[in-house]
């Protein structure tokens, strides 16, 4: 199985800044990478798919990177809906494994 | 409006069963392969279980193989998760999902719609 490492586990950051998460994978696995984010009580959203293609109706202050085994979610000014939860997941192997989350805090 | 809406939680003995489901609007479930989810509380997203949109093809997390049967019936626009020998570790949010997929250089998977989840507490 492959496995998928986030960090950090948790940050917590000011309306306005940047910040960056790293999703690491076990094995390479190509850009078959999507993110999600994710807040209490809703359903999780895609933002990220193929590693850094935008889904549609998402801001451009969320980009993605990253090829084979690593990758990041970079969030440019963040706003305060931006605080929630964002995980990664790979779409290469049919065990669709997400990270273990990071939890974006207002600081 | 495209929609999943599960139904089906409650609160269940430990071993007991339970049958979730997932109601599709707005768009042809036929058309799409689709996974369960789960959040149990304090934790992150676990994916669970994938059934391709004729039901050929299924897979299983470990953590539910043999426990657990996914399913669909596509003239009802319906996906369904059966659990059986429930532990209190199943106690959790379970969500539905859809899997699209956009063409590139090759084709990129990823849950594009989810519903907002069921509850499920196993516990005596």
């Amino acid at each position: 199985d492959i496995q998928m490492t986030q960090s950090p586990s948790s940050l917590s950051a000011f309306v306005g800044d940047r910040v960056t998460i790293t999703c690491r994978a076990s094995q390479s696995i190509s850009n078959y990478l999507n993110w999600y984010q994710h807040k209490p009580g809703k359903a999780p959203k895609l933002l990220i798919y193929a590693a850094s293609s935008l889904q549609t109706g998402v801001p451009s202050r969320f980009s993605g990177s990253g090829s084979g085994t690593d990758f990041t979610l970079t969030i440019t000014t963040l706003q305060p809906e931006d605080f929630a939860t964002y995980y990664c997941q790979q779409s290469y192997s049919s065990l669709y494994t997400f990270g273990q989350g990071t939890k974006l805090e207002i600081k | 409006e495209v929609q999943l809406v599960e139904s089906g939680g409650g609160l269940v003995q430990p071993g007991g069963p339970l049958r979730l489901s997932c109601a599709a609007s707005g768009f042809t479930l036929s058309a799409y392969d689709m996974h369960w989810v789960r959040q149990a509380p304090g934790k992150g997203l676990e994916w669970l279980s994938y059934i391709s949109s004729t039901s050929s093809t299924i897979y299983y997390a470990d953590s539910v193989k043999g426990r657990f049967t996914i399913s669909r019936d596509n003239a009802k626009n319906s996906l369904y998760l059966q659990m059986y020998s429930l532990r209190a570790e199943d106690t959790a949010v379970y969500y539905c999902a859809r899997w699209s997929a956009a063409m590139s250089n090759s084709y990129y998977y990823y849950m594009d719609v989810w519903g907002r989840g069921t509850t499920v507490t196993v516990s005596s």
